[in-house]
Protein backbone atom coordinates (compact mmCIF):
# COMPACT_ATOMS: atom_id res chain seq x y z
CA UNK A 1 0.00 0.00 0.00
CA UNK A 2 1.42 3.54 -1.14
CA UNK A 3 1.63 5.53 2.31
CA UNK A 4 0.30 9.21 2.91
CA UNK A 5 1.14 11.32 0.60
CA UNK A 6 1.78 15.32 0.80
CA UNK A 7 2.10 18.20 -1.89
CA UNK A 8 3.93 20.00 -2.29
CA UNK A 9 7.03 18.80 -0.11
CA UNK A 10 8.30 22.80 0.08
CA UNK A 11 6.56 25.84 -0.25
CA UNK A 12 7.76 29.57 -0.14
CA UNK A 13 5.56 32.37 0.50
CA UNK A 14 5.83 35.93 1.52
CA UNK A 15 3.89 37.76 4.55
CA UNK A 16 0.17 37.76 4.05
CA UNK A 17 -0.04 35.68 1.29
CA UNK A 18 -2.77 32.47 2.29
CA UNK A 19 -1.58 28.46 1.31
CA UNK A 20 -2.75 25.11 0.61
CA UNK A 21 -1.59 22.03 1.56
CA UNK A 22 -2.96 18.78 0.49
CA UNK A 23 -2.71 15.16 1.98
CA UNK A 24 -3.93 12.14 0.45
CA UNK A 25 -4.13 9.60 2.95
CA UNK A 26 -3.48 5.27 3.09
CA UNK A 27 -5.63 4.21 0.94
CA UNK A 28 -8.84 2.55 2.68
CA UNK A 29 -8.14 5.66 5.45
CA UNK A 30 -10.82 7.64 6.66
CA UNK A 31 -9.68 9.80 9.50
CA UNK A 32 -6.69 12.77 8.70
CA UNK A 33 -5.22 14.60 11.02
CA UNK A 34 -2.85 17.59 10.84
CA UNK A 35 -0.03 18.67 12.55
CA UNK A 36 2.76 21.75 12.93
CA UNK A 37 6.03 21.18 13.40
CA UNK A 38 8.10 23.78 14.35
CA UNK A 39 11.94 23.93 16.47
CA UNK A 40 10.69 26.38 19.06
CA UNK A 41 6.70 24.54 20.03
CA UNK A 42 7.38 21.22 18.55
CA UNK A 43 5.29 18.87 17.29
CA UNK A 44 1.31 20.16 17.55
CA UNK A 45 -2.05 19.08 16.94
CA UNK A 46 -4.02 21.29 14.63
CA UNK A 47 -6.70 19.42 13.76
CA UNK A 48 -8.62 15.83 12.47
CA UNK A 49 -11.40 15.47 10.25
CA UNK A 50 -13.18 11.99 10.27
CA UNK A 51 -16.03 11.50 7.16
CA UNK A 52 -15.73 14.77 5.79
CA UNK A 53 -16.28 16.48 9.57
CA UNK A 54 -14.24 18.10 11.90
CA UNK A 55 -13.92 16.32 15.09
CA UNK A 56 -10.88 17.54 16.94
CA UNK A 57 -9.17 20.74 17.01
CA UNK A 58 -5.89 21.90 18.42
CA UNK A 59 -5.54 25.63 19.97
CA UNK A 60 -4.11 27.02 16.57
CA UNK A 61 -6.09 30.78 15.67
CA UNK A 62 -8.58 30.75 13.04
CA UNK A 63 -6.31 31.13 10.13
CA UNK A 64 -5.43 28.10 10.31
CA UNK A 65 -8.41 25.78 8.34
CA UNK A 66 -8.86 22.41 7.07
CA UNK A 67 -11.13 20.48 4.91
CA UNK A 68 -11.34 16.76 3.70
CA UNK A 69 -13.53 15.43 0.72
CA UNK A 70 -15.52 12.54 0.03
CA UNK A 71 -12.73 10.22 -0.86
CA UNK A 72 -10.83 11.18 2.34
CA UNK A 73 -8.20 13.82 0.60
CA UNK A 74 -7.28 16.67 2.96
CA UNK A 75 -6.65 19.84 2.60
CA UNK A 76 -5.69 22.64 4.88
CA UNK A 77 -5.38 26.56 4.46
CA UNK A 78 -3.59 29.14 6.36
CA UNK A 79 -4.79 32.57 5.68
CA UNK A 80 -2.39 35.93 6.48
CA UNK A 81 0.32 34.14 6.50
CA UNK A 82 2.96 35.26 9.46
CA UNK A 83 6.54 34.65 10.16
CA UNK A 84 5.75 32.21 12.45
CA UNK A 85 3.86 29.82 10.50
CA UNK A 86 6.90 29.07 8.79
CA UNK A 87 7.06 25.37 9.63
CA UNK A 88 6.99 21.64 8.69
CA UNK A 89 3.30 20.54 8.36
CA UNK A 90 2.56 16.85 8.64
CA UNK A 91 -0.60 14.92 7.95
CA UNK A 92 -1.27 11.36 9.51
CA UNK A 93 -3.84 9.33 8.47
CA UNK A 94 -6.14 6.47 10.47
CA UNK A 95 -7.86 3.92 9.55
CA UNK A 96 -11.21 4.74 11.57
CA UNK A 97 -11.52 5.79 15.58
CA UNK A 98 -10.44 3.44 17.31
CA UNK A 99 -12.88 1.84 20.55
CA UNK A 100 -11.79 2.37 24.34
CA UNK A 101 -8.15 2.62 23.14
CA UNK A 102 -6.67 4.28 19.79
CA UNK A 103 -5.63 3.50 16.27
CA UNK A 104 -2.77 3.90 14.37
CA UNK A 105 -1.54 7.02 13.04
CA UNK A 106 0.48 6.96 10.16
CA UNK A 107 2.62 10.00 8.94
CA UNK A 108 3.28 11.82 5.63
CA UNK A 109 6.70 13.17 4.52
CA UNK A 110 5.04 16.69 5.52
CA UNK A 111 5.14 20.30 3.51
CA UNK A 112 7.90 22.48 4.41
CA UNK A 113 6.70 26.20 4.57
CA UNK A 114 8.86 28.89 4.86
CA UNK A 115 7.43 32.81 5.23
CA UNK A 116 9.58 35.65 3.95
CA UNK B 1 -5.39 19.65 28.52
CA UNK B 2 -2.39 16.77 28.36
CA UNK B 3 1.46 17.85 28.81
CA UNK B 4 3.66 15.33 27.90
CA UNK B 5 7.60 15.68 29.19
CA UNK B 6 10.21 13.46 27.68
CA UNK B 7 13.56 13.17 28.78
CA UNK B 8 17.11 13.05 27.77
CA UNK B 9 16.98 15.39 24.90
CA UNK B 10 19.97 14.08 23.75
CA UNK B 11 21.10 10.32 24.15
CA UNK B 12 24.40 9.05 22.88
CA UNK B 13 25.66 5.34 22.94
CA UNK B 14 28.19 2.90 21.60
CA UNK B 15 26.86 0.40 19.22
CA UNK B 16 25.95 -2.06 20.79
CA UNK B 17 24.69 -0.60 24.00
CA UNK B 18 21.13 -0.04 25.47
CA UNK B 19 19.49 3.10 25.20
CA UNK B 20 16.25 4.30 26.89
CA UNK B 21 14.28 7.23 26.83
CA UNK B 22 11.68 8.08 29.89
CA UNK B 23 8.41 10.41 29.22
CA UNK B 24 5.71 11.67 31.69
CA UNK B 25 2.12 12.13 30.99
CA UNK B 26 -0.14 14.92 32.79
CA UNK B 27 -3.56 13.58 32.42
CA UNK B 28 -4.71 10.06 33.13
CA UNK B 29 -7.43 9.63 31.52
CA UNK B 30 -4.98 9.24 27.96
CA UNK B 31 -4.71 5.81 27.15
CA UNK B 32 -2.25 5.68 24.60
CA UNK B 33 0.87 5.86 23.62
CA UNK B 34 2.80 5.97 20.66
CA UNK B 35 6.82 6.17 19.74
CA UNK B 36 7.54 7.39 16.73
CA UNK B 37 11.21 8.00 15.28
CA UNK B 38 11.62 10.97 12.81
CA UNK B 39 14.82 10.83 10.53
CA UNK B 40 16.18 14.02 8.87
CA UNK B 41 13.93 15.22 5.98
CA UNK B 42 11.09 12.60 6.46
CA UNK B 43 7.44 12.40 8.92
CA UNK B 44 7.60 10.43 11.77
CA UNK B 45 7.25 6.57 11.48
CA UNK B 46 5.56 4.70 13.77
CA UNK B 47 7.56 2.06 15.93
CA UNK B 48 5.76 0.86 18.54
CA UNK B 49 2.75 1.87 20.58
CA UNK B 50 1.32 0.70 23.59
CA UNK B 51 -2.46 1.34 24.96
CA UNK B 52 -3.41 1.37 28.92
CA UNK B 53 -4.50 -1.95 29.18
CA UNK B 54 -0.85 -3.38 29.31
CA UNK B 55 2.01 -2.74 30.60
CA UNK B 56 4.64 -3.80 28.42
CA UNK B 57 5.15 -4.68 24.58
CA UNK B 58 7.87 -5.93 23.12
CA UNK B 59 9.03 -6.21 19.30
CA UNK B 60 12.61 -7.46 18.95
CA UNK B 61 15.04 -5.08 19.68
CA UNK B 62 12.29 -2.38 21.03
CA UNK B 63 10.61 -2.28 24.11
CA UNK B 64 7.80 -0.02 26.00
CA UNK B 65 6.95 -0.27 29.55
CA UNK B 66 4.07 1.90 31.20
CA UNK B 67 3.30 2.37 34.54
CA UNK B 68 -0.35 4.04 34.81
CA UNK B 69 0.10 4.72 38.67
CA UNK B 70 2.86 6.83 38.30
CA UNK B 71 1.99 7.76 34.73
CA UNK B 72 5.16 7.37 33.10
CA UNK B 73 6.32 5.35 30.02
CA UNK B 74 9.60 4.60 28.56
CA UNK B 75 10.93 3.27 25.63
CA UNK B 76 14.22 0.57 25.38
CA UNK B 77 16.09 -0.12 22.40
CA UNK B 78 18.60 -2.92 22.87
CA UNK B 79 21.47 -3.69 20.96
CA UNK B 80 21.92 -0.01 19.45
CA UNK B 81 23.03 0.13 15.88
CA UNK B 82 23.78 3.28 13.88
CA UNK B 83 21.15 3.05 11.87
CA UNK B 84 19.23 4.11 15.27
CA UNK B 85 20.35 7.54 15.12
CA UNK B 86 17.19 9.49 14.60
CA UNK B 87 14.88 12.12 16.71
CA UNK B 88 12.31 9.90 18.74
CA UNK B 89 9.16 11.11 20.30
CA UNK B 90 6.93 9.60 22.64
CA UNK B 91 3.39 10.88 22.62
CA UNK B 92 0.13 10.58 24.45
CA UNK B 93 -3.49 10.64 22.96
CA UNK B 94 -5.37 13.89 24.09
CA UNK B 95 -8.55 11.99 23.10
CA UNK B 96 -9.15 9.32 24.59
CA UNK B 97 -10.73 6.29 22.89
CA UNK B 98 -8.98 7.50 19.79
CA UNK B 99 -5.34 7.90 18.68
CA UNK B 100 -6.08 11.18 17.67
CA UNK B 101 -4.77 14.24 18.68
CA UNK B 102 -1.55 13.41 19.43
CA UNK B 103 0.80 15.93 22.60
CA UNK B 104 3.74 14.95 21.80
CA UNK B 105 7.05 15.02 23.95
CA UNK B 106 9.83 17.16 22.87
CA UNK B 107 11.63 15.15 21.48
CA UNK B 108 15.15 12.78 21.75
CA UNK B 109 17.77 12.88 19.57
CA UNK B 110 19.65 9.71 19.44
CA UNK B 111 23.18 9.35 18.43
CA UNK B 112 25.00 5.82 18.33
CA UNK B 113 28.55 5.53 17.81
CA UNK B 114 31.21 2.88 16.54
Amino acid sequence: KAGVTQTPRYLIKTRGQQVTLSCSPISGHRSVSWYQQTPGQGLQFLFEYFSETQRNKGNFPGRFSGRQFSNSRSEMNVSTLELGDSALYLCASSSSPGQGGGDTQYFGPGTRLTVL
Amino acid sequence: GENVEQHPSTLSVQEGDSAVIKCTYSDSASNYFPWYKQELGKGPQLIIDIRSNVGEKKDQRIAVTLNKTAKHFSLHITETQPEDSAVYFCAANGNPGTASKLTFGTGTRLQVTL
